[in-house]
């Protein structure tokens, strides 16, 4: 347990399903950031979030929605997806929204069918 | 194109002995550098940091060593122990990081009995 819960641990949905991705983070970090993790790429960041504000958004698609309601928890939206969003979706948090004590979580594996 | 580059996908090493992984990078911003490792089915897990101020950060067995004029860091293992073979992921920050950080495609090492 590394300190930032994800949920659920894997997903199965159809490209017309929507569904949600949920983070939650109790190291009193009050930076949270989504990563895609693809097969044979880099971790790509998606979204940042300091002090609830979302500071950064890396050309993501509209599809994903990203949401959070204070700096404990951070949801992804998700909606009409395509197969190639498959992957597995990494939520990390941060102190001050620095490098320094950096936590990821253990991923969503996200297979759109 | 990719800021943080990790050429060697696979590295396989005798038990015992010394494991180098490295990572170059071009982005001449990056001040704050990070190792982390990752096994399957589990988020990426902090393994050892270096700020750009230093050439050289040692925990235990594990040793970095940055060389800013070529843009190149590396990160030693001695003596290698089967538990760490796993995914070890190369990223890197420009001014702590509050934006997220840029990862390499990883290296997976595998340690040999």
């Amino acid at each position: 347990e590394t300190g930032v819960t994800q949920t659920p641990r894997h997903l199965v949905m159809g490209m017309t399903n929507k569904k949600s991705l949920k983070c939650e983070q109790h190291l009193g970090h009050n930076a949270m950031y989504w990563y895609k993790q693809s097969a044979k790429k880099p971790l790509e960041l998606m979204f940042v979030y300091n002090f609830k504000e979302q500071t950064e958004n890396n050309s993501v698609p509209s599809r994903f929605s990203p949401e959070c309601p204070n700096s404990s928890h951070l949801f992804l939206h998700l909606h009409t997806l395509q197969p190639e969003d498959s992957a597995l979706y990494l939520c990390a948090s941060s102190q001050a929204g620095g490098a320094y004590g950096y936590t990821f979580g253990s991923g969503t594996r996200l297979t759109v069918v | 194109d990719q800021q943080v580059k990790q050429n060697s996908p696979s590295l396989s090493v005798q038990e015992g002995r010394i494991s180098i992984l490295n990572c170059d990078y071009t982005n001449s911003m990056f001040d704050y550098f990070l190792w982390y490792k990752k096994y399957p089915a589990e988020g990426p897990t902090f393994l050892i940091s270096i700020s750009s101020i230093k050439d050289k950060n040692e925990d235990g067995r594990f040793t970095v060593f940055l060389n800013k004029s070529a843009k190149h860091l590396s990160l030693h293992i001695v003596p290698s122990q089967p538990g760490d073979s796993a995914v070890y992921f190369c990223a890197a920050s420009v001014g702590g990081g509050a934006d997220g950080l840029t990862f390499g495609k990883g290296t997976h090492l595998i340690i040999q009995p």
